[in-house]
């Protein structure tokens, strides 16, 4: 499977406890972009992402959210110390350059409970 | 700012019959507009985009989607839908400027047999 990949599809937290999801862009393509759904509403820019550098972050909430891109190994949101509005469908695509307007592949999500 | 607005929840349409989904958008330069779909705990599938060019913009599927610039809207359709094109069908659009993409709220598309 050559698309966007993104593990685990299911993941359950209790409060306090924190959250890492990870995703492998297409292969060839560089560029991640995170996206957050929350029930009923479409997605939410999170933070766009090149190779071991944050290009955009101005949709992350500004306290126990990070991202990083590393130059080997797939891209990781982490959310520290969950509540339960942290309760979502987070999304990853990825893109082989933001400048051309080539679509954004997106991965199947990672569904996130807290308990 | 940039934004997309969907104005129907939900779209009931019987096989056979055509499927249209609305969509208008709000960007401060020239768009890019795409319709994506999502089928239950799945990601966002790429049916189409609209770049430049022909107003009429054919996509996967079968779906094809029409650019009207004055009335900034670009509804998707379909001339006869099929119960497996129930889902749940996204408008996205960004400023040729940015890379972000703003989402509306998604319509529920609904074909009965």
């Amino acid at each position: 499977n050559a698309g966007v990949m993104q593990n685990p599809r299911h993941l359950v937290r209790r409060r306090g406890q924190e959250a890492r999801l990870r995703c492998s862009p297409m292969k060839g393509h560089s560029h991640v972009y995170w996206y957050r759904q929350l029930p009923e509403e479409g997605l939410k820019f999170m933070v766009y992402l090149q190779k071991e550098n944050i290009i955009d972050e101005s949709g992350m909430p500004k306290e126990r959210f990070s991202a990083e891109f590393p130059k080997e190994g797939p891209s990781i949101l982490r959310i520290q110390q969950v509540v339960r509005g942290d309760s979502a469908a987070y999304f990853c695509a990825s893109s082989s350059d933001h400048t051309h307007p080539m679509a954004q592949h997106f991965g199947d999500g990672t569904r996130l409970s807290i308990l | 700012a940039q934004s997309v607005a969907q104005p129907e929840d939900q779209v009931n349409v019987a096989e056979g019959n055509p499927l249209t989904v609305k969509c208008t958008y709000s960007v401060s330069g020239n768009p890019y507009l795409f319709w994506y779909v999502q089928y239950p705990n799945r990601g966002l599938q790429f049916l189409l985009k609209y770049i430049t060019g022909d107003n009429l913009v054919k996509g996967s599927y079968g779906f094809e989607a029409e650019f009207n610039k004055s009335q900034t809207s670009f509804h998707l359709k379909k001339p006869s839908a099929l119960v497996s094109d129930s889902a749940l069908y996204f408008c996205a659009v960004r400023d040729n400027s940015d890379y972000k993409l703003s989402f509306g709220a998604g319509t529920t598309v609904t074909v009965r047999a």
